[in-house]
């Protein structure tokens, strides 16, 4: 069965400060690959995915991803952050024909002036 | 409106009570799913059906119905309600084809008391 796994509950960044959210996946081939980002109140909006090629995908809002295959990895990355991506954000890995969808817990960030 | 709606956004219901969730979406995607949203757990998949007419189980499907007469709708109904049963329900949708991405409901906060 395949899993995802975000360490970190929640970060706390500075605005201006980069970013890394942490992701590990668990699954016997590669995976479809999502982050999605959650505000309060609001479903989820797509940020980037992963799904062959390339292992540095760009996204939106300036958000760029990782994928390392030897990690089982699939970071979250932002040079400089703005208060405006304070949200939670969810990792997540599809690789059946139903397409469904398996999700992290989530990371909560929290941005400071 | 064009997208993915879901009715009610508030409900507040009693233990036992049946409820029914509305998920329409008019892109007249193929896949559409049910996850419930709960602190720690990130969103868990309930239900999801591939096609009308075609649902399966997914995660937690327990105590929870759905049907698909239409392609453009996919009704939750908690038969019974319970107080595990309080969360937050979120709708999804996804067309055929490579792109694997779901597209999201603003969601429904049902509190069982």
């Amino acid at each position: 069965a395949q899993s995802v796994t975000q360490p970190d509950i929640h970060i706390t960044v500075s605005e201006g400060a980069s970013l890394e959210l942490r992701c590990n996946y668990s699954y016997g081939a590669t995976p479809y690959l999502f982050w999605y980002v959650q505000s309060p109140g609001q479903g989820l909006q797509l940020l980037l995915k992963y799904f062959s090629g390339d292992t540095l995908v760009q996204g939106i809002k300036g958000f760029e991803a990782e994928f390392k295959r030897s990690q089982s990895s699939f970071n979250l990355r932002k040079p400089s952050v703005h208060w405006s991506d304070a949200a939670e954000y969810f990792c997540g890995i599809s690789s059946g024909s139903a397409r469904q969808l398996t999700f992290g817990s989530g990371t909560q960030l929290t941005v400071l002036p | 409106d064009a997208g993915i709606t879901q009715s009610p956004r508030y409900k507040i219901t009693e233990t036992g009570r049946q409820v029914t969730l509305m998920c329409h979406q008019t892109w007249s995607h193929s896949y559409m799913f049910w996850y419930r949203q709960d602190l720690g757990h990130g969103l868990r998949l309930i239900y999801y059906s591939a096609a009308a007419d075609i649902t399966d189980k997914g995660e937690v499907p327990d105590g929870y119905v759905v049907s698909r007469s239409k392609t453009e709708n996919f009704p939750l109904t908690l038969e019974s309600a319970t107080r595990s049963q309080t969360s937050v329900y979120f709708c999804a949708s996804s067309d055929v084809g490579g792109s694997y991405e779901q597209y999201f409901g603003p969601g429904t906060r049902l509190t069982v008391t």
